[in-house]
């Protein structure tokens, strides 16, 4: 069964700078998706960047960029320019090419300090 | 329109009542997935619905009752709920569930069963 660890449940960040949220995942699959969501206190799920683990380009969505190391397993989601609506909840998430459910990991609570 | 509307936002109810949650959503997804969120917890997968047919029930307790009576209106029955089935309920679409699409998450309801 695939799984999905984040291992932060939270970090804090001063506005304007970088911070970087570490995702780890576990697969036998060679078709997979990877996505990283934001859920502010509104609590919408806001997707924020996603990855096909057949591309070995790194997505980048304006200030979000993700560093995907598919031989270690690794997905993690690199925010620049740190800004105070930045502050949420972030959910790495894994999804099967063939099964197609969204598996989360646990969270990493993001606070943005100004 | 890509958006999917959740009603009500805040919910209420007796563990006699019977209510219903409603999802909807336009955007042409023909796969509809309810979750439910605990605090501080990422959300858990209830049901999956593809091509308006129940195709994933995660074990999930009969006082929760699933509908899809046509591909953009998805809804949750609830009936002799418990008090530990106060939780964030969120619905989410996608296209079919297969593929590099995200979900699309609504905003969700806050249930409350006292």
């Amino acid at each position: 069964a695939q799984t999905v660890t984040q291992s932060q449940p939270e970090m804090s960040v001063q506005e304007a700078e970088t911070v970087t949220l570490s995702c780890t995942y576990d697969t036998s699959e060679s078709d997979y998706y990877l996505f990283w969501y934001k859920q502010p206190p509104s609590r919408q799920m806001i997707l924020v960047i996603r990855q096909e683990a057949y591309k070995q380009q790194n997505a980048t969505e304006n200030r979000f960029s993700v560093n995907f190391q598919k031989a270690a397993k690794s997905f993690s989601l690199k925010i620049s320019d740190s800004q105070l609506g930045d502050a949420a909840m972030y959910f790495c998430a894994y999804r099967s090419g063939s099964q197609g459910n969204l598996i989360f990991g646990k969270g990493t609570k993001l606070s943005v300090k100004p | 329109d890509t958006e999917v509307t959740q009603t009500p936002k805040h919910l209420v109810m007796g563990m006699t009542n019977k209510k219903s949650l409603k999802c909807e959503q336009h955007m042409g997804h023909r796969a509809m997935y309810w979750y439910k969120q605990k605090a501080k917890k990422p959300p858990e997968l209830m049901f999956v619905y593809s091509y308006e047919k129940l195709s994933i029930n995660e074990s999930v307790p009969s006082r929760f009752s699933p509908e899809c009576p046509n591909s953009s209106l998805l809804n949750l029955h609830l009936h002799a709920l418990q008090p530990e089935d106060s939780a964030l309920y969120l619905c989410a679409s996608s296209h079919p569930p297969r593929g590099n699409y995200g979900y699309t998450f609504g905003s969700g309801t806050r249930l409350t069963v006292v």
